[in-house]
């Protein structure tokens, strides 16, 4: 029984477009959440990060968003860029157990140029 | 240094061996984390220290066997593995301050268990 899910395997956009990538939970103790990223033959990289009392958070070309009443995350970067192309993992943790993460299935996303 | 270091980077080891892997972090963390990455499955946590004591152990087969002798290094060591453990071993380091805390991975291990 997966708590947290990435429904897309893979994701192509074109370069300079937006590219959205989803995330859900099952969850509502949840209260933070966090976007990896992972190029092959490297560990997961940290991207973004929100905690439950936002429903917004930015940096630079990545935006996260939560839908806390819908369970649902989601990571928009734009404009993407070729060297975007990565594997991006969601993961979640609740205060009382923070070092418990808890990871999506991830999504590979490719940026065509 | 990088943050989170992590050797061997590969390995490959027959069921009878015993090998150890090894983490170390430069980010002055205090909590160290093992995962474990199998083909087309999430991250799976294994271990976590805290302050150099395990408080944490999801159900680990014991022939794996995790040591933190100080809060910057951490070593799983291995013996008479299957060959299911075959995977991408993650190492994993944050600075706990209560609340929540971003852990920051290293490259991992890929360990083939023949």
């Amino acid at each position: 029984d997966q708590q947290v899910k990435q429904n897309s395997p893979s994701l192509s956009v074109q370069e300079g477009r937006i590219s959205i990538l989803n995330c859900d939970y099952t969850n509502s103790m949840f209260d933070y959440f966090l976007w990896y990223k992972k190029y092959p033959a490297e560990g997961p990289t940290f991207l973004i990060s929100i905690s439950s009392i936002k429903d917004k958070n930015e940096d630079g070309r990545f935006t996260v968003f939560l839908n806390k009443s819908a369970k649902h995350l989601s990571l928009h970067i734009v404009p993407s860029q070729p060297g975007d192309s990565a594997v991006y993992f969601c993961a979640v943790s609740t205060s009382g157990s923070a070092r418990q993460l808890t990871f999506g299935s991830g999504t590979q996303l490719t940026v065509l140029p | 240094e990088t943050g989170v270091t992590q050797t061997p980077r590969h390995l490959v080891m027959g069921m009878t061996n015993k090998k150890s892997l090894k983490c170390e972090q430069h980010l002055g963390h205090n909590a160290m984390y093992w995962y474990k990455q199998s083909a087309k499955k999430p991250l799976e946590l294994m271990f976590v220290y805290s302050l150099e004591e395990r408080v944490e152990n999801n159900s680990v087969p014991s022939r794996f066997s995790p040591e933190c002798p100080n809060s910057s290094h951490l070593f799983l060591h291995l013996h008479t593995l299957q060959p299911e453990d075959s995977a991408l071993y993650l190492c994993a380091s944050s600075l706990q301050r209560g609340g929540a805390e971003t852990q920051y991975f290293g490259p991992g291990t890929r360990l083939l268990v023949l």
